[in-house]
């Protein structure tokens, strides 16, 4: 069964901390990895996807299939990246749906 | 270009009422899928779309029903309004490339069923 897991619903953290927000999944064949960003209210917004493996406002993550992992790490945590992640994996099939995380609100304190 | 845009944003329904919630984009995607986002339990699937003409269920239909007539429209009806279909929803639409997929959402439409 295709299953993406957000094990921490709250991450709080001080201002300069790293912040690493966990997601592992769950999927038989090659699946895509994403990152969305909810900010308070607002619609979701991609952040990073793996096969880009780019970086974004600092933010990286790595597949890690022997773990099946896909963490999204910042070494240096801001203010302005307090929000709503998601993480989320779409099958390597062509359907176009999303399987989401139950998501992970990060709290960056001053 | 106006990217997903769903109507209406906020709606307060009774019980037992219908509706549809509308969703269209200009993007000329062949993908279109719709979400519910409840407290606790993330983005769940409702119904979606692979192209004009073929509509699939998700993990949540029930209570939904939805018709793809076009490339552009991707309507949401509820049938007979649930307070348990109190909830935010999203519609996404997408496509493929040979980076992936890229998935543009809407702004969302906010529902309370009293």
């Amino acid at each position: 069964a295709q299953r993406v897991t957000q094990p921490e619903k709250l991450l709080s953290v001080f201002k300069g901390a790293p912040v690493e927000l966990k997601c592992n999944y769950s999927y038989s064949g090659s699946p895509e990895l994403f990152w969305y960003v909810q900010y308070s209210r607002q619609r979701l917004q991609l952040l990073l996807r793996h096969i880009s493996r780019e970086s974004i406002k600092g933010f990286t993550a790595d597949l890690n299939k022997g773990e099946t992992s896909f963490h999204l790490k910042k070494p240096f945590a801001q203010e302005e990246d307090s929000a709503m992640y998601y993480c989320a994996l779409s099958g390597s099939s062509n359907t176009g749906k999303l399987i989401f995380g139950q998501g992970t609100t990060l709290q960056v304190k001053p | 270009n106006a990217g997903v845009t769903q109507t209406p944003k906020f709606q307060v329904l009774k019980t037992g009422q219908s509706m549809t919630l509308q969703c269209a984009q200009d993007m000329n995607h062949e993908y279109m899928s719709w979400y519910r986002q409840d407290p606790g339990m993330g983005l769940r699937l409702i119904h979606y779309s692979v192209g004009a003409g073929i509509t699939d269920q998700g993990e949540v239909p029930n209570g939904y029903n939805v018709s793809r007539s076009t490339t552009e429209d991707f309507p949401l009806r509820l049938l007979s309004a649930a307070p348990s279909q109190t909830s935010v929803y999203f519609c996404a639409s997408s496509y493929a490339d040979t980076g992936g997929y890229g998935y543009t959402f809407g702004s969302g439409t906010r529902l309370t069923v009293v």
